[in-house]
């Protein structure tokens, strides 16, 4: 099925471990965006690639990083991870200015312990 | 940049009655897009309804519709004949690096 796909699910990591969470669309968008979900806080920008090749950061980049491996893959980083990281992360990707929206991943559940 | 205010953190409404969920928004931009999204419990995301602001007219999907008041900024989601599933959370937000609202949660009640 096309559409956004994340992995992993869910995942539980210790303080100070690293992890990547991955990020693949087959519809030939060429802008993908991470969030991160926080229970009354909405969905904030982390950060976005408006094409492949460039990456920008948005409301809350601090203590990730990003890469845009090529068209269709676009992944986030966290270098150590810290309790204030536990949340829910989507991927999302978008076309032509975003003007119908974005596809979203399913989402992923990080617990940082 | 934009912001996006929803301002009812919870609604309830009986089944087969009509919703109204709020949402107001800032721009200074002249041409943009505005969504509503409905996250149920599975967590996914879903494109419920969208609005060009340089159309006049209000759009519908099926039983959803919006009350759209440009020089208000004011974006407002209309549920009729509510149904159990309809029972999710609820996301305004604008095109402008999609900024979301806090989002409504709203119940069903049968």
């Amino acid at each position: 099925n096309a559409g956004v796909t994340q992995t992993p699910k869910f995942q539980v990591l210790k303080t100070g471990q690293s992890m990547t969470l991955q990020c693949a669309q087959d519809m030939n968008h060429n802008s993908m965006y991470w969030y991160r979900q926080d229970p009354g806080m909405g969905l904030r920008l982390i950060y976005y690639s408006a094409s492949e090749g460039t990456t920008d950061k948005g409301e809350v980049p601090n203590g990730y990083n990003v890469s845009r491996l090529n068209k269709r893959e676009f992944s986030l980083r966290l270098e150590s991870a810290a309790p204030s990281q536990t949340s829910v992360y989507f991927c999302a990707s978008s076309e032509n200015r975003e003007r119908y929206g974005y596809t979203f991943g399913s989402g992923t559940r990080l617990t940082v312990v | 940049a934009q912001t996006v205010t929803q301002s009812q953190p919870e609604m309830s409404v009986q089944e087969a009655e009509t919703v109204t969920l709020s949402c107001t928004y800032d721009t200074s931009e002249s041409d943009y897009y505005l969504f509503w999204y409905k996250q149920p419990p599975s967590r996914q995301m879903i494109l419920v309804i969208r609005q060009e602001a340089y159309k006049q007219q209000n759009a519908t999907e099926n039983r959803f519709s919006v009350n759209f008041q440009k020089a208000a900024k004011s974006f407002s989601l209309k549920i009729s004949d509510s149904q159990l599933g309809d029972a999710a959370m609820y996301f305004c937000a604008s095109n402008e690096k999609l900024t979301f609202g806090t989002g409504t949660r709203l119940t069903i009640i049968p």
